[in-house]
């Protein structure tokens, strides 16, 4: 049961280039989500997918942007890096009731460099 | 004031002891609050969820406080294993989809 795959698990771009992060779950989970850590600062919000077909800005999504492709996959796409957006990026899944929102199952992470 | 605070340690015990740490949270609004538990360069895995008063499996002991809005974790006979950095998450379950996420507490566990 593989979980929440990321890819890559290292990457380092050059300020100004792009790539896209890919993100995919095997656990039929609707809502998915894009958290960057840095140290000191905790996970912070990116963006997220409610559902199929659906993306909303978090805490911090100036500079990325997101597509919900499909029930199982969730990409993050840096379109022109900068150094500030040096840090480790998380994806995660979980299902949300009615009442309550489960918790995460996050993927390994993409350490990303911008020089 | 965080969102989510956390006193970010360390904690430094010996095995075998009992630590606790507590996490605040701001917005008395929350409705679902979560443990996780982070190795170093490691993705963090959940621990315990926490609905209501409490949680309990096995050494873990979670418990929320409403009024005073925070939650605790108590690791009792705490193993070498338990060395990690211990997440506090709080969901206001409007929407269920903004988890906020304190900074975390490293705990290291010592023979």
């Amino acid at each position: 049961n593989a979980g929440v795959t990321q890819t890559p698990k290292f990457q380092v771009l050059k300020t100004g280039q792009s790539m896209t992060l890919q993100c995919a779950q095997d656990m039929n989970h609707n809502s998915m989500y894009w958290y960057r850590q840095d140290p000191g600062m905790g996970l912070r919000l990116i963006y997220y997918s409610a559902s199929e077909g659906t993306t909303d800005k978090g805490e911090v999504p100036n500079g990325y942007n997101v597509s919900r492709l499909n029930k199982r996959e969730f990409s993050l796409r840096l379109e022109s890096a900068a150094p500030s957006q040096t840090s480790v990026y998380f994806c995660a899944s979980n299902d949300v009731g009615a009442r309550k929102s489960y918790g995460y199952t996050f993927g390994s992470g993409t350490r990303l460099t911008v020089v | 004031r965080k969102e989510v605070e956390q006193d970010p340690g360390p904690f430094n015990v010996p095995e075998g002891a009992t630590v606790a740490f507590n996490c605040t949270y701001s917005n008395s609004a929350s409705q679902s609050f979560f443990w996780y538990r982070q190795d170093c360069r490691k993705e963090p895995k959940l621990l315990m969820s926490v609905y209501s008063s409490g949680n309990e499996d096995g050494r873990f002991t979670a418990q929320l406080n409403r009024a005073s809005q925070y939650i605790s974790l108590l690791i009792r006979d705490s193993k070498l294993s338990d060395s990690a950095t211990y997440l506090c998450a709080v969901n206001l379950n409007t929407g269920g989809f903004k988890t906020i996420f304190g900074a975390g507490t490293r705990l290291f566990v010592k023979a």
